[in-house]
């Protein structure tokens, strides 16, 4: 499994872009980078998924270089909400792979 | 709501106890997942079955057992707790050829007095 590096923790205010880049150097051909969201107390929560390029949605953009190297989750306008942590992962996508949890992004929104 | 459902809620228990966890999966969803999260430790992975085969394991110690029925529900047993099993629980499924996206139940507290 590729190992992940991100932040420990991130400060912003609200209306802000916030990025948060992962850099995972080992990452195999086969594998997907997916970033999940986690809320005190709660399951984490799939955000994200790409390969390469660009990936859009209705709450975040994952931005992943050609080298596939690292990739860059932006969070558009934050707002106070978005406060959590935040999880980078590398695995290989076949849907029953298993999910290797780092420490994550601890992203603080203040106001 | 992701659709997975775990009971119960909170458990409280004194050690050398066991309990059984148990996880609905999301309809359809032949993959469940058992993590663990402690203060300590953050998320970890503890098994997955896959359609009532168990299918891969990590951290799981040996005073834990898991599986999957008939019906794709999931019970997660621990036995002879330890104050350091005290943790979060989570269950969660996916679908085959989901790329990674699991789907996260609500976890089960478990404190061990």
């Amino acid at each position: 499994l590729a190992k992940t590096t991100q932040p420990i923790s991130m400060d912003s205010y609200e209306g802000q872009e916030v990025n948060i880049t992962c850099s995972h150097n080992n990452i195999a051909t086969n594998d997907y980078i997916t970033w999940y969201q986690q809320f005190p107390s709660q399951g984490p929560r799939f955000i994200i998924q790409g390969y390469k390029t660009k990936v859009t949605n209705e709450v975040a953009s994952l931005f992943i270089p050609a080298d596939r190297k690292s990739s860059t989750l932006s969070l558009p306008r934050v707002s106070l909400s978005d406060t959590a942590v935040y999880y980078c992962l590398v695995g290989e996508g076949s849907g029953y792979s298993t999910l290797t949890f780092g420490k994550g992004t601890m992203l603080l929104v203040s106001p | 709501d992701s659709g997975v459902t775990q009971t119960p809620k909170h458990l409280i228990t004194a050690t050398g106890q066991r309990v059984t966890l148990r996880c609905s999966p999301r309809s359809g969803d032949l993959s469940v997942y058992w993590y663990q999260q402690s203060l300590d430790q953050g998320l970890q992975f503890l098994i997955q079955y896959y359609n009532g085969e168990e299918r891969a394991k990590g951290n799981i110690l040996e005073r834990f057992s898991a599986q999957q029925f008939p019906d794709l529900h999931s019970e997660l047993n621990l036995s002879s707790l330890e104050l350091g099993d005290s943790a979060l629980y989570f269950c969660a499924s996916s679908v085959q050829g989901s790329h990674n996206e699991q789907f996260f139940g609500p976890g089960t507290r478990l404190t061990v007095l």
